[in-house]
Order: structure tokens, then C-alpha cells, then sequence
């Protein structure tokens, strides 16, 4: 059973175009984050929501509580989005994060 | 600047022979933790520790072990390495607590064979 589930696994999208990644989790949460691996790199922290919505430059992340949903959006992708989205919820109790398994985003010039 | 530092970055090992993945945080954080990521299968935790000498399981801690004598060091130990643990191994830390931001290390790649 996965705590956390992520839509698409993989996606290919042209430079310019509007993106959506989605994430359901079954737990109650703290919070949920949104972390980004390049290929062969490191994993950085995009966001962590508990409510609403964030934006950070192109990039506007999105969760729905009472859905147990959450949804990460590229406008205007660039080829330098290419990356791994990871969708992790902190839960509301314990200390364990749970981690969706990723969606590998290929943007192409 | 805040960061997690993990060592070695990469590593070719022979199955049995024991080594240590280091781990060091610079944010004062108690909470760190050890993942494995493979294919498919995304980051699953090996162990974690809440602070000082307080460590447990994670979902597959099978064949590793872990210590926390320090708060900044949380080191991952292999006692005998086996080719399933080749994998790419992650530190991370952050405060106590589900909502707060979780900081990674870059990532040890590791070869058992």
C-alpha cells in the first residue's frame, strides 16, 4: 500500500507548455512538500504547503485537504525543468515521511 | 549556508567488506534520517533518528546500521555489503516534525559487487 501516489510517472512536454503533476496521499498530514532531482544530482526542496497555494517564480503548487490532494504546475516550461518531482507528506503523527515514487519531466526545446 | 554533507559521493566496495557512508548537518536539526533510492521503487528510509542516541527502523533496515552519538553526525554503516545494497543513498535532515522543510545531502552512489 502506497501512502503517497504520483500522476504521471513520466511525462514529455515542448518547451512553452503548461504543466500539471498530480499527488494523492492517504494520510493525515503536517505537510505536504514537493522536492525536485536533476539527473545524477541532489534533491532540493520546492515547496511545502499545509493549506491553499504557493508560487515561486514559474512554479505554483496547489493542495486540496480535504481531497488528500495536491497538484504542482510549470508554466512557460523550459528545458532546464527536466527533472524528477518528488511528492513527500510530513505526517500529523510520527516522524516518518512518506514519498511518492516521482515523475520524471522531460521538457524538449 | 545550511547544508548536509555525505561521504564518499561514490564508491565501488566488494561484497563483505564493511565501510561507512558519513553524514554531517550544519542546522542544529534533530531529526535525520538515511534513504535508498532505486528504480521504480523511489526513496525508501533505511533508519532514522529523532535526536541523540535515539535511532529506529525505517521500512528496510535489513543489513545496515546507523549511530548517533553526535547531533550534526548521523553515519550509515554497511557490516558486510551485499550487490542488493547497491543503490544511491540519500542523508537528510530537518526540525522535529512533519511541517518543516527537509533538507537532503547530495547523494552517495554505491556499488557492491
Amino acid at each position: 500500500k502506497n501512502e503517497v501516489e504520483q500522476s504521471p510517472q513520466n511525462l514529455t512536454a515542448q518547451e512553452g507548455e503548461f504543466i500539471t503533476i498530480n499527488c494523492s496521499y492517504s494520510v493525515g498530514i503536517s505537510a505536504l512538500h514537493w522536492l525536485q532531482q536533476h539527473p545524477g544530482g541532489g534533491i532540493v526542496s520546492l515547496f511545502m504547503l499545509s493549506s491553499g497555494k504557493k508560487k515561486h517564480g514559474r512554479l505554483i503548487a496547489t493542495i486540496n485537504i480535504q481531497e488528500k490532494h495536491s497538484s504542482l504546475h510549470i508554466t512557460a516550461s523550459h528545458p532546464r525543468d527536466s527533472a524528477v518531482y518528488i511528492c513527500a507528506v510530513g505526517p500529523n503523527t510520527g516522524n516518518q515521511f512518506y514519498f511518492g515514487t516521482g515523475t520524471s519531466l522531460t521538457v524538449i526545446p | 549556508e545550511a547544508q548536509v554533507t555525505q561521504n564518499p559521493r561514490y564508491l565501488i566496495t566488494v561484497t563483505g567488506k564493511k565501510l561507512t557512508v558519513t553524514c554531517s548537518q550544519n542546522m542544529n536539526h534533530e531529526y535525520m534520517s538515511w534513504y535508498r533510492q532505486d528504480p521504480g521503487l523511489g526513496l525508501r528510509q533505511i533508519y532514522y533518528s529523532m535526536n541523540v542516541e535515539v535511532t529506529d527502523k525505517g521500512d528496510v533496515p535489513e543489513g545496515y546500521k546507523v549511530s548517533r552519538k553526535e547531533k550534526r553526525n548521523f553515519p550509515l554503516i554497511l557490516e558486510s555489503p551485499s550487490p542488493n545494497q547497491t543503490s544511491l543513498y540519500f542523508c537528510a535532515s530537518r526540525r522535529n516534525g512533519g511541517g518543516n522543510t527537509i533538507y537532503f545531502g547530495e547523494g552517495s552512489w554505491l556499488t557492491v559487487v
